[in-house]
């Protein structure tokens, strides 16, 4: 059975730092792009981030283009999202989703709330 | 704002038949594959649709895709309450070398 579980979110002060990650499952990790989605309160899903299978080629959201930090740790089949200098306009829950846009993201993990706020 | 445009909302009854639409430009709806996700309220997006118009295993043929130019629509027919959700387009965009979803259409099934 494929998962997707994340973890690291939290309460965080603005111009903090925190680092999501992902633990995927039942699958080859090391042989599909992940990506991350957010959705702030209320609001659509934002597409993140997404790295290659081997994690050499990566592309981010302008709004978290220089912040944010997508990476992957195939030998422990983990993703991560290390967030810098975050803002309250990032406060979501965040999935990682596992795919391409083109073949569709199939599977989701359940989110991880981040807050940014004093 | 999003780079994909969704109306904001639609409705219809049980049993009958709705599209959402999804509009874009050439710069990713036309020159790539479109995904369709449907979203439950308090869950994560669960994808209906792929490649424009495959649905994936367990994805009942109620639920199908088309696109044309840089336009894509979802079709649900046989409506059911349980349909009530957001759903979501999304694509790749070149210009922005990034990933763009659209701003959700709300179901509401009367």
């Amino acid at each position: 059975e494929v998962q997707l579980v994340e973890s690291g979110g939290g309460l965080v002060q603005p111009g903090g730092s925190l680092r999501l990650s992902c633990a995927a499952s039942g699958f080859a990790f090391n042989t599909y792009w992940m990506n991350w989605v957010r959705q702030g309160p209320g609001k659509g899903l934002v597409w993140v981030s997404r790295i290659n299978s081997g994690g050499s080629s990566t592309n981010y959201a302008d709004s978290v283009k220089g912040r944010f930090t997508i990476s992957r740790d195939n030998a422990k089949n983990t993703l991560y999202l290390q967030m810098n200098s975050l803002r309250a306009e990032d406060t979501a829950v965040y999935y990682c989703a596992r795919g391409s846009f083109s073949e569709g993201f199939r599977y989701w993990g359940q989110g991880s709330l981040v807050t940014v706020s004093s | 704002q999003s780079v994909l445009t969704q109306p904001p909302s639609v409705s219809a009854a049980p049993g009958q038949k709705v599209t959402i639409s999804c509009s874009g430009s050439s710069s990713n709806i036309e020159n790539y594959s479109v995904s369709w996700y449907q979203q439950l309220p308090g869950t994560a997006p669960k994808l209906l649709i792929y490649e424009d118009n495959k649905r994936p295993s367990g994805i009942p043929d109620r639920f199908s895709g088309s696109k044309s130019g840089t336009s894509a629509t979802l079709g649900i027919t046989g409506l059911q309450t349980g349909d009530e959700a957001d759903y979501y387009c999304g694509t790749w965009d070149t210009s922005l070398s990034g990933g763009v979803f659209g701003g959700g259409t709300k179901l509401t099934v009367l």
